[in-house]
């Protein structure tokens, strides 16, 4: 079974310039989420979808962030415009609530890093 | 607020020995807990989870503990190797929304 994938894995942009992120979940996943990991810190999150609707945007910021996740599917995490407190590690997890299982398959992260 | 507390930033053991994490939690009422594995550069990944109505769980080397008159919950690694040497995260969850939210996490050193 193929993992959680991300892409970029590092992203190093100026403050005020836009960065997206994108994600795949396993295969069948209905559950997705975006967290934040600053350095030192544990994972937060800022949306979980359910299949492509928004169950929880709670802690994004929406003035900067947005995130979108077409057919069900894929996802994609937007910074327009980053600042410096934005540097951190954004993780991507999936889970499969009809598995029986609460358990969270992450990715491995892009590193981000605002200059 | 709801609050979890890792007891340490970073623990250090001698290879062989246990090593026992602590996770505490404050305001919230978890249906069950997780515990997870993070290495330096990767995503956590997940090692075990217990549900409010068990004591116990086991898992090879791995012990977890569940008090919800406490709101503690402890990782137990028996035997440890440096192999076992990452940052340990717990992470609640209230069932339903499938949401959790995690603590700091403890860093776990193995000394050969």
């Amino acid at each position: 079974e193929a993992g959680v994938a991300q892409s970029p894995r590092y992203k190093i942009i100026e403050k005020r310039q836009s960065v997206a992120f994108w994600c795949n979940p396993i295969s069948g996943h209905a559950t997705l989420y975006w967290y934040q990991q600053i350095l030192g810190q544990g994972p937060k999150l800022l949306i979980q979808f359910q299949n492509n609707g928004v169950v929880d945007d709670s802690q994004l910021p929406k003035d900067r962030f947005s995130a979108e996740r077409l057919k069900g599917v894929d996802s994609t995490l937007k910074i327009q415009p980053a600042k410096l407190e934005d540097s951190a590690v954004y993780l991507c997890a999936s889970s499969s609530r009809t598995s029986g299982r609460e358990e969270q398959f992450f990715g491995p992260g892009t590193r981000l890093t605002v200059l | 607020s709801q609050k979890i507390e890792q007891n340490s930033e970073a623990l250090n053991i001698q290879e062989g020995k246990t090593a026992t994490l602590t996770c505490n939690y404050t305001n919230y009422s978890p249906a069950y807990l997780q515990w997870y594995r993070q290495d330096p550069g990767r995503g956590p990944v997940f090692l075990l989870l217990i549900r409010e109505n068990e004591k116990e769980k086991r898992k090879e080397r791995l012990k977890v503990t569940f008090d919800t008159t406490l709101k503690q919950s402890l990782f137990h690694i028996t035997a440890s190797q440096p192999a076992d040497s990452a940052t340990y995260l717990c992470a609640l969850g209230r069932g339903g929304d499938d949401k959790i939210i995690f603590g700091k996490g403890t860093r776990l050193h193995i000394l050969p």
